[in-house]
């Protein structure tokens, strides 16, 4: 059973970077059967997914185009874990954020973080 | 990329069936039969019920079933129960290696 666990500031000022980090376990960020991806949830827009990594023999990114000026999402593989950068954030990046898991196959979300509350203010 | 339209909210008493519906557009719902199902209770993560269309993983209820027509895909409840009360919210692979979520549907258990 895959669990993924995020970590990172709930509180960002405007202006400055967004970083959450995703753990996994009973997975590999390396698995070339999935891909590792970031959605956020605001009352406002729903449900918004904003990219993922992936390995298939090399890294592939691939980022929502609302976000991909300021947006990285960079897997570690030495602590199996990936990451989200989001720059220059606004009080529109307010939101609760998830990691999740795509499979390749399904095309997917089927396992998700808890997901981290992330407020935007000075 | 333009959200999938979902209806703000939906509600049956127990052991009715409800349908909510998704709409997209030709580049997403209409072309990919990649449309999913998330279910999300308030403070907790968002669980896949249904996957490519109509496909249920393992241990999600036979009461959940989807559908598509079109650009409209849809999901059904059946025999609700009041542990059904969430929100629900649908996806599509919108091509180019992308995904586009609805904006959410809250299910009320009357």
């Amino acid at each position: 059973q895959v669990q993924l666990q995020q970590s990172g500031p709930g509180l960002v000022k405007p202006s400055q970077t967004l970083s959450l980090t995703c753990v996994i376990s009973g997975d590999t960020v390396s698995n070339d059967r999935a891909a590792w991806n970031w959605v956020r949830k605001s009352p406002s827009r729903g449900l918004e997914w904003l990219g993922r990594t992936y390995s298939r023999s090399k890294w592939y990114n691939d980022y929502a185009v609302s976000v991909k000026s300021r947006i990285v999402i960079n897997p570690d593989t030495s602590k199996n874990q990936f990451s989200l950068q989001l720059n220059s954030v606004t009080l529109e990046d307010a939101a609760v954020y998830f990691c999740a898991r795509g499979d390749a196959y399904t095309w997917a979300f089927d396992s998700w973080g808890q997901g981290t509350l992330v407020t935007v203010s000075s | 990329q333009s959200a999938l339209t979902q209806p703000a909210s939906v509600s049956g008493s127990p052991g009715q069936s409800i349908t909510i519906s998704c709409t997209g557009g030709d580049n997403d719902v209409g072309r990919h039969d990649l449309v999913s199902w998330y279910q999300e209770d308030p403070g907790k993560a968002p669980r896949l019920i249904i996957y490519e269309v109509i496909k249920r993983p393992s241990g999600i209820s036979n009461r959940f079933s989807g559908s598509k027509s079109g650009n409209t895909a849809s999901l059904t409840i059946s025999g609700l129960q009041p542990e059904d009360e969430a929100f629900y919210y649908c996806c599509s692979y919108a091509g180019g290696s992308t995904w586009v979520f609805g904006g959410g549907t809250k299910m009320t258990v009357l």
